[in-house]
């Protein structure tokens, strides 16, 4: 009831694509979700994240959408660039406890020029 | 203050020794969590600490696993009697609510 699963484990997109990665959670208490970048040899570091009392969330190019019915969320890199190559982590927690994260698996992007 | 800064950055030890880590998190933020990173899978959370009250600890953290938090600044992550299972990225994060974690760029440990 804890686990996020998250897919695909990798993905390549060509330049200017849209790259999309799916989660899934099972705990309907979970009432945070954010998403985090992560490049080689670095910690993760907070993308965007949604409530779910909202269905969508969109900051630049980065879109996080959310279906609270099908417990799954989503997020969709738009105009997909090389810079965006990197493994990204969708998360959630309880809030009202002590903010501890539980993370999917993790996708490895590549965005080819 | 630039971030959550970690030390040391890498360090590799023989089976069976002690190993400590360090965090420096962000100075105004009373939360501070460890987690694990193995390699090809996300963050596993060991602890959390707010202020110096260590308020969660993870089935993951065995009892050679013990961390501290004195006067509710920086933080130590010690690990007795390494096993090479415990091989992996430790990752310290903090922030000042329940949202939005800033993470350090971790400690990577190998052990040999």
């Amino acid at each position: 009831q804890q686990q996020v699963k998250q897919s695909p484990q990798s993905l390549i997109v060509q330049k200017g694509g849209i790259s999309i990665i799916n989660c899934a959670y099972e705990n309907t208490a979970f009432d945070y979700f954010p998403w985090y970048q992560q490049f080689p040899g670095k910690g993760p570091a907070l993308l965007i994240a949604i409530r779910p009392d909202v269905s969508e969330k969109k900051e630049g190019r980065f879109t996080i959408s959310f279906n609270k019915s099908a417990k799954q969320f989503s997020l969709h890199i738009m105009d997909s660039q090389p810079g965006d190559s990197a493994t990204y982590f969708c998360a959630a927690s309880l809030s009202g406890n002590t903010g501890k994260l539980i993370f999917g698996q993790g996708t490895t992007l590549q965005v080819k020029p | 203050d630039t971030g959550v800064s970690q030390d040391p950055r890498h360090k590799i030890t023989k089976r069976g020794q002690n190993v400590t880590f360090r965090c420096d998190p962000i100075s105004e933020h009373n939360r501070l969590y460890w987690y694990r990173q193995t390699l090809g899978q996300g963050p596993e959370f060991l602890t959390y600490f707010q202020n110096e009250a260590q308020l969660e600890k993870s089935r993951l953290l065995s009892d050679r696993f013990s961390a501290e938090r004195p006067k509710g600044s920086f933080s130590t992550l010690e690990i007795q009697r390494t096993e090479q299972g415990d091989s992996a990225m430790y990752l310290c994060a903090s922030s000042s609510s329940n949202y939005g974690y800033t993470f350090g760029s971790g400690t990577r440990l190998t052990v040999v």
